[in-house]
């Protein structure tokens, strides 16, 4: 049971460039997310989509697109990368969304996909 | 706006020490608090879910306990072994999920 994938793990971008982060989940789960995490920020959500045909803007959305591709998978597109983005990215999925309060699921999380913007 | 903070950053203690990481919260109004751990340069791993109803939770040697009017939660591990050497999170839900950056331990043989 692979549970939540992430690709690629590692990727080093000039300014500019665009890339796309994949992942995938197993575990047949509603609700799918992207966080960043940074040195003394903590992880702070990016876009999540509840369910198959929504996404929905997080803490720190701008410079990122989303695409619910199916219930499986959730990407993560950066147009024109900044060195601002340098970060680890991190997908996570959850029966429910983790927005709908007591009915809220636990989190599962890829192993992190690690960009660097030059 | 939910602020959570884990005191201390890090922490090291000796093998076999029973331990308590701390986690707390300005708004009481949660619907749930996690506990996770994350292994260097891996993802968060997912350790226990307390609901708001909840006072506590258990696995193993991990305990959990939630106290809403006080803002806080701890979790509690018995008979710290070198393996247990990460970074531990919480994170509150309050109709979003708010991490705090984290407690690492350190685990001496």
């Amino acid at each position: 049971n692979a549970g939540v994938t992430q690709t690629p793990k590692f990727q080093v971008l000039k300014t500019g460039q665009s890339m796309t982060l994949q992942c995938a989940q197993d575990m047949n789960h509603n609700s799918m997310y992207w966080y960043r995490q940074d040195p003394g920020m903590g992880l702070r959500l990016i876009y999540y989509s509840a369910s198959e045909g929504t996404t929905d803007k997080g803490e720190v959305p701008n410079g990122y697109n989303v695409s619910r591709l199916n219930k499986r998978e959730f990407s993560l597109r950066l147009e024109s990368a900044a060195p601002s983005q340098t970060s680890v990215y991190f997908c996570a999925s959850s029966e429910n969304p983790s927005q709908s309060g007591p009915l809220a699921g636990e989190l599962f999380f890829g192993e992190g996909s690690r960009l660097t913007v030059l | 706006k939910q602020e959570v903070t884990q005191i201390p950053a890090a922490l090291s203690v000796p093998e076999g020490e029973n331990l308590v990481l701390n986690c707390s919260f300005t708004d009481s109004a949660i619907y749930n608090l996690q506990w996770f751990r994350q292994d260097p340069g891996k993802g968060l791993t997912s350790l226990l879910l307390i609901q708001s109803s909840q006072r506590e939770q258990t696995s193993g040697r991990l305990n959990a306990s939630l106290d809403k009017s006080s803002g806080r939660s701890t979790l509690y591990i018995a008979a710290s072994q070198p393996g247990d050497s990460a970074t531990y999170l919480c994170a509150c839900n309050t109709g979003k999920l708010i991490f705090g950056q984290g407690t690492t331990l350190q685990v001496k043989p």
